[in-house]
Parts: structure tokens; sequence; C-alpha cells
């Protein structure tokens, strides 16, 4: 069975802090992607790894970075938060294998940044 | 752009059929899919639909794709409160894409 763990559920953060968001997956999967999601706005995509320490911007990737130096691990990072990244981050793999391309989602880390 | 629109709410009765429908924009889509969000949890897959296929039923579940009009719909038969959750139409173009475009999520409630 297919596990995405995002390292906290719940994040408070202050504006201009620098915040981290991890997520593991344990099934050996090349593709890894971070989403937000918000009310009335869907899923949008901030970036995606397919491959260790290689990324690619997706959608709206302006305020994060991310970083994958293990092949199951890629991390969210905010260099300096601020209150409109103020989300639901949805981490998520899915492996080249597949022919269907399922994503797999870890349960999401609700980030408030005051 | 793959670019794909979803109602935001559905409001049915225990018992009944509810009826999800999407409309998507790349008539080059290779795979549709349905995933559903319970509160409080990440997206799981649903099902998915294979571009060469009209119809796929899986339980009380049934997909129908009119690619001519570039509509998918997902029925839920006999809807439990259990079933309450969002529902997410997704769509993966072709030529080697394995990043689907999401659209922005119907909240299906169901009531008593």
């Amino acid at each position: 069975d297919v596990k995405v763990t995002q390292s906290s559920r719940y994040l408070v953060k202050r504006t201009g802090e620098k915040v981290f968001l991890e997520c593991v997956q344990d099934m050996d999967h090349e593709n890894m992607f971070w989403y937000r999601q918000d009310p009335g706005l869907g899923l949008r995509l901030i970036y995606f790894s397919y491959d260790v320490k290689m990324k690619e911007k997706g959608d709206i990737p302006e305020g994060y970075s991310v970083s994958r130096e293990k092949k199951e691990r890629f991390s969210l990072i905010l260099e300096s938060a601020s209150t409109n990244q103020t989300s639901m981050y949805l981490c998520a793999s899915s492996n080249d294998r597949d022919t269907f391309y399922e994503q797999y989602f870890g349960p999401g880390t609700r980030l408030t940044v005051t | 752009g793959e670019d794909v629109e979803q109602s935001l709410f559905l409001s049915v009765r225990e018992g009944d059929s509810s009826v999800i429908n999407c409309t998507y924009t790349d008539s080059s889509s290779t795979y549709l899919y349905w995933y559903k969000q319970e509160p409080g949890a990440g997206l799981q897959l649903l099902t998915y639909i294979f571009s060469n296929m009209d119809m796929k039923q899986d339980q009380r579940l049934t997909v129908l794709l009119n690619k001519k009009d570039k509509h998918l719909s997902l029925r839920i038969a006999d809807t439990q409160t259990g079933d309450s959750a969002i529902y997410f139409c997704a769509g993966l173009g072709p030529g080697g894409s394995y990043i689907p475009t999401f659209g922005r999520g119907t909240s299906l409630i169901v009531h008593p």
C-alpha cells in the first residue's frame, strides 16, 4: 500500500519566517509533486520533480523553492512566508511504470501565516 | 494546455443518484480521472477512464465520456452520507505528460 506522509498536519508561522514542509513516500516513485489547495480554486501545481535533484516549476512557483536530495523525500520551502501563502499544501507522488499515472496524495499540511 | 471545469456544489438526498459533471478542453487527453477528497484528507483516485472508452462501471460508480462534447460525468448510485466529499475531475494530456490537470472540485453534500 502506497503511503505518502507529510511532516505536519497543521502549522502556524509568522510573516517572514522560513518554512519547511516535508513529504516522504515509501513506494520508490520517480515523480513527486507539491500542490496548494484553496477554496474555489482547486489544486494548483507549485513544483514537481521527476528524479533526484531534478525539479521543474509548476503553475505558481513564485515565493517557493523545493529540494529533492533523496528519491523518497521532497521538501517545499517558503523562503520568507507571507500571509497570502496561508493554504492547504498537498504532496503527491506517481510511478513512471504505472500505465495510468495515478497520483498518490499525502493528508495535507494546513499552513497559517500570521 | 488542458482546462477542466466543474460545478462547485451538489446536494442530494441519501438513496438518490448523484451526477457530477465536468468539461475539458483538450480533445487529445489520454486519461480522465475522478479523485475523491474526504474531509481532512488528501485526494484518492476513485476511478479513471481511457479516452477510447465511452463508459466504465465499477459497483455504484458509472463514468460516462462524451468525446464529441468533451464532457465527463460521474454517477453515484444509491448515494450514502459517507459519499459526502469533494470530487475532482482531472485530465491527462498526450505527448508523455504524466501530470494531470485538475478541476476546481465539486462538493457533494448528502442529506439523510
